[in-house]
């Protein structure tokens, strides 16, 4: 089965530039999905299609995806955006679905 | 609007049967694929089932196959999902997600419900 690897947790000061990564094999040749969710909430979509915006998210973030790794971006970073965070994709090759195990952000 | 509204969780005891429900308001439901995902307590996500737009096509996390059941009753705008034998590890919150993409229920899920909780116990 399909693996994708968060780190646990990532730290970044107010103002700050936060890189939260999603490590699959080849995950480069896959779509990747982010999802923002607080305690107590459902997921939010923040990024779809690697490095696409729903409409209602901030530009501050941004997303990208190439070899091993996709990354979501939070730039300037706000007390509002500590949450935990999950990336998402399928694999056709073994019809996975597999979300990463999630990054906790806490904004110091 | 967009909304999902799951019902049916509960404390059941191993090998117990339960049924969530899924209620789906503002869209024109049978153009989508929907999907079941869950999150056990203090942990992360995990899809566990979709199904096709007409109900036609289902699929299952290896975790659940043969013991949960997807389907969808599109004249009620309802999605539903049979859980049997259950087991401990099945605790969790259950959230109904619709994805972007009305074909395919493993695409960015950009509407979920607010979840349902099942508990496995005795």
């Amino acid at each position: 089965s399909y693996v994708l690897t968060q780190p646990p947790s990532v730290s970044v000061a107010p103002g700050e530039t936060a890189r939260i990564t999603c490590g699959g094999d080849d995950i480069g040749t896959k779509s990747v999905h982010w999802y923002q969710q607080k305690p107590g909430q459902a997921p939010v979509l923040v990024m779809y299609y690697d490095s696409d915006r729903p409409s209602g998210i901030p530009e501050r973030f941004s997303g990208s995806n190439s070899g091993n790794t996709a990354t979501l971006t939070i730039s300037r970073v706000e007390a509002g955006d500590e949450a935990d965070y999950y990336c998402h994709t399928y694999d056709s090759s073994s019809d996975d679905v597999v979300f990463g195990g999630g990054t906790k952000l806490t904004v110091l | 609007e967009v909304q999902l509204l799951e019902s049916g969780g509960g404390l059941v005891q191993p090998g117990g049967s339960l049924r969530l429900s899924c209620a789906v308001y503002g869209l024109t439901f049978d153009a989508y694929a929907m999907s079941w995902v869950r999150q056990a307590p203090g942990k992360g996500l995990e899809w566990v089932s979709g199904i096709s737009g007409n109900g036609g096509s289902t699929y299952y996390a290896p975790s659940v196959r043969g013991r949960l059941t997807i389907s969808r009753d599109n004249s009620k705008n309802k999605l539903y999902l049979q859980m049997s034998r259950l087991r401990a590890e099945d605790t969790a919150v259950y959230f109904c997600a619709k994805p972007r993409s009305g074909a395919d229920y493993y695409y960015a899920l950009d509407v979920w419900g607010q979840g349902t909780t099942v508990t496995v116990s005795s």
